[in-house]
């Protein structure tokens, strides 16, 4: 069955690059049928999408990020990356992989999350 | 972007309570729209896709209704598992936005 696990450092700078990856298993990220994805959860807080890949390579991003997210895909490792540049304390939050569907109809699958801390 | 605006933001229910939650897009969306518990500490879980459909292995007492703008979900009886909080999210557009979060928790 499909699972997804986020994998990446827990602790970051601030000023620094965030960065995770997403490994698929069960799955193909080369469907058609689906985005995959980065939301987002600041401890307390409501979820936050921040952006999506498609098995073509275009990507669509949060207007809120001002540039500063981006998402890359290696289908060959079943892999998906999330780049958060020039990170500060309101950064700090569990982050999840997601896949999205791409007909609006098919619900999120949800990676399990993992929490990213921006401190110095 | 799309907005969702859930309400009420936070609810106090007994067990056996019948529950509505509601959630409105600030344009139509058709029935592209689900609705996710969340628990603490874990990921948001899938009760409801494309505005009524209920996921499979979801208890029978969860329903959700709408079309266009404005949806809602139901727990007809509440049982102690589910006090959690309750996300709608729509899927119309490829900026996905989700509503603030409705906290069900314990009269």
């Amino acid at each position: 069955q499909l699972q997804l696990q986020e994998s990446g450092p827990g602790l970051v700078k601030p000023s620094e690059t965030l960065s995770l990856t997403c490994t698929v298993s069960g799955g193909s990220i080369s469907s058609n049928r689906f985005y995959w994805g980065w939301i987002r959860q600041p401890p307390g807080k409501g979820l936050e999408w921040l952006g999506s890949i498609y098995y073509t390579g275009s990507t669509h991003f949060s207007p809120s990020l001002k540039g500063r997210v981006t998402i890359s895909a290696d289908t060959s490792k079943k892999q998906f990356s999330l780049r958060l540049s020039s990170v500060t304390a309101a950064d700090t939050a569990v982050y999840f992989c997601a896949r999205i569907g791409y007909s609006g109809f098919d619900p999120i699958f949800w990676g399990q999350g993992t929490l990213v801390t921006v401190s110095s | 972007d799309i907005q969702m605006t859930q309400s009420p933001s936070s609810l106090s229910a007994s067990v056996g309570d019948r529950v509505t939650i509601t959630c409105r897009a600030s344009q139509s969306i058709g029935q592209h729209l689900s609705w996710y518990q969340q628990k603490t500490g874990k990921a948001p879980k899938l009760l409801i896709y494309a505005a009524s459909n209920v996921e499979s292995g979801v208890p029978s007492r969860f329903s959700g209704s709408g079309s266009g703008t404005d949806f809602t979900l139901t727990i007809s009886s509440l049982q102690p598992e589910d006090f959690a909080t309750y996300y709608c999210q729509q899927g119309y557009s490829n900026v996905v936005t989700f509503g603030q979060g409705t906290r069900l928790e314990i009269k």
